[in-house]
């Protein structure tokens, strides 16, 4: 089924530890971002891209770095997991452009979730 | 920078009866689009209603209609008929109309828990 895998779904690392997170697409969607979801706080963007070798900084992008080789993939990687990087992670992907907003095909479509725990 | 607020962290209703989440956001911008999205504990992120600014015409999608106040920035949901499975985290988002860069992003609010009691 098309839409956007994104793995692994729970992972406890320890402090200090690295990682990525990985977020693929299957709808040709040039836009692709990764969020953060922590209780009381909403989801607030860590990270986004709108095409292959554009990446750009969100809201709270300290710790995490991502790339994006191609239209398909958008890895988040955590160089040195922090406790305060204990949280709930999206990636998300869209259309871009005004005219696909107006099409059937508006509106993000996310990934299931990461549940991350640093100790 | 624009900021969207919900200003009840949570609420509850009977079942079968209508209950309104409130929304409200700050932009100096003319054209956007809102959103609500539902999370229920499976956490997955779904769509429930969107409203384009440049409509006068308040969104509905079956027992969801939005209340799109656009001079006082309001985005009001209101669930009718509520169900036991609309119990979920439901939250307000705001997107920009333009095209390139940041103008994609979703902003959100902090959410709304909402308990259906039966």
């Amino acid at each position: 089924n098309a839409g956007v895998t994104q793995t692994p779904k729970f992972q406890v690392l320890k402090t200090g530890q690295s990682m990525t997170l990985q977020c693929a697409q299957d709808m040709n969607h040039e836009y692709m971002s990764w969020y953060r979801q922590d209780p009381g706080m909403g989801l607030r963007l860590i990270h986004y891209s709108v095409g292959a070798g554009i990446t750009d900084q969100g809201e709270v992008p300290n710790g995490y770095n991502v790339s994006r080789s191609t239209t398909e993939d958008f890895p988040l990687r955590l160089l040195s997991a922090a406790p305060s990087q204990t949280s709930v992670y999206f990636c998300a992907s869209s259309y871009s452009g005004q005219g696909e907003f107006s099409g059937p095909n508006y509106g993000y479509t996310f990934g299931s979730g990461t549940r991350l725990t640093v100790v | 920078a624009q900021t969207v607020t919900q200003s009840q962290p949570e609420m509850s209703v009977q079942e079968a009866e209508t209950v309104t989440l409130s929304c409200t956001y700050d932009t100096s911008e003319s054209d956007y689009y809102l959103f609500w999205y539902k999370q229920p504990p499976s956490r997955q992120m779904i769509l429930v209603i969107r409203q384009e600014a440049y409509k006068q015409q308040n969104a509905t999608e079956n027992r969801f209609s939005v209340n799109f106040q656009k001079a006082a920035k309001s985005f009001s949901l209101k669930i009718s008929d509520s169900q036991l499975g609309d119990a979920a985290m439901y939250f307000c988002a705001y997107r920009s109309f333009g095209v390139g860069g940041s103008n994609y992003k979703l902003t959100f609010g902090k959410g709304t828990l909402l308990t259906v009691n039966p």
